[in-house]
């Protein structure tokens, strides 16, 4: 059972818009930053946002990240096929001195 | 542009001791960053397994404590995972990462897939 929250899976049409979610508790998101990750099959996880709402280099503005209290959220607009991946969040945890991932979200692209 | 290499037995015992070798290249290992270890085991989400700074310090996930280990070796630039009496719960893919200051891990090796099994 993870520390954070995600909904197990998630789908869209192509072209349309996602958002994932990410729910913590003040030791966690509600006081560290948050990353997310997209893993697709058979690949290393892949950065997408950084510190809440930054997006590394390379990365398209599909992508964004946003957090409010102990939540973040993920959102990914003009939905392609190849965004068919695994989401995982992540950020640390104070009170544990831990590093805590979401149990990942499965997006489909129907 | 760092990237990581993961190397180590694809196959180790129950009770024994898993040990993974991440190699640095294009970077140094002496760098203010925190070296990572994420495993997945099959079919099954991210587990972070604990981080090492330039300096030494480490942070363990709490239920592993007692058995990992992370330590740098600055001559050879790598930095190490050992995990003890392993069973087959610890059967996964074992990723090295690196978080470069910005709160997130944004290099990772490709992975490599160790199997807990006589």
């Amino acid at each position: 059972q993870s520390v954070l929250t995600q909904p197990p899976s998630v789908s869209a049409a192509p072209g349309q818009k996602v958002t994932i979610s990410c729910s913590g508790s003040s030791s966690n998101i509600g006081n560290n930053y948050v990353s997310w990750y997209q893993q697709l099959p058979g690949t290393a996880p892949k950065l997408l946002i950084y510190e809440n709402n930054k997006r590394p280099s390379g990365i398209p503005d599909r992508f964004s990240g946003s957090k409010s209290g102990t939540s973040a959220t993920l959102g990914i607009t003009g939905l392609q096929t190849g965004d068919e991946a695994d989401y995982y969040c992540e950020t640390w945890d104070s009170s544990l001195s831990v590093g805590v991932f979401g149990g990942g979200t499965k997006l489909t692209v129907l | 542009q760092v990237q990581l290499q993961e190397s180590g037995p694809g196959l180790v015992k129950p009770s024994g001791t898993l040990s993974l070798t991440c190699a640095v290249s294009g970077g140094s290992i002496s760098n203010s960053n925190w070296w990572s270890w994420v495993r997945q085991p099959p079919g099954k989400g991210l587990e972070w397994i604990g981080e090492i700074f330039h300096s030494g310090s480490t942070h363990y996930k709490t239920s592993l404590k007692s058995r990992v280990t992370i330590s740098l070796d600055k001559s050879k630039n790598q930095f190490s995972l050992k995990l003890r009496s392993v069973t087959a719960a610890d059967t996964a893919v074992y990723y090295c990462a690196i978080n470069r200051g910005n709160n997130a891990f944004d290099i990772w090796g490709q992975g490599t897939m160790v199997t807990v099994s006589s």
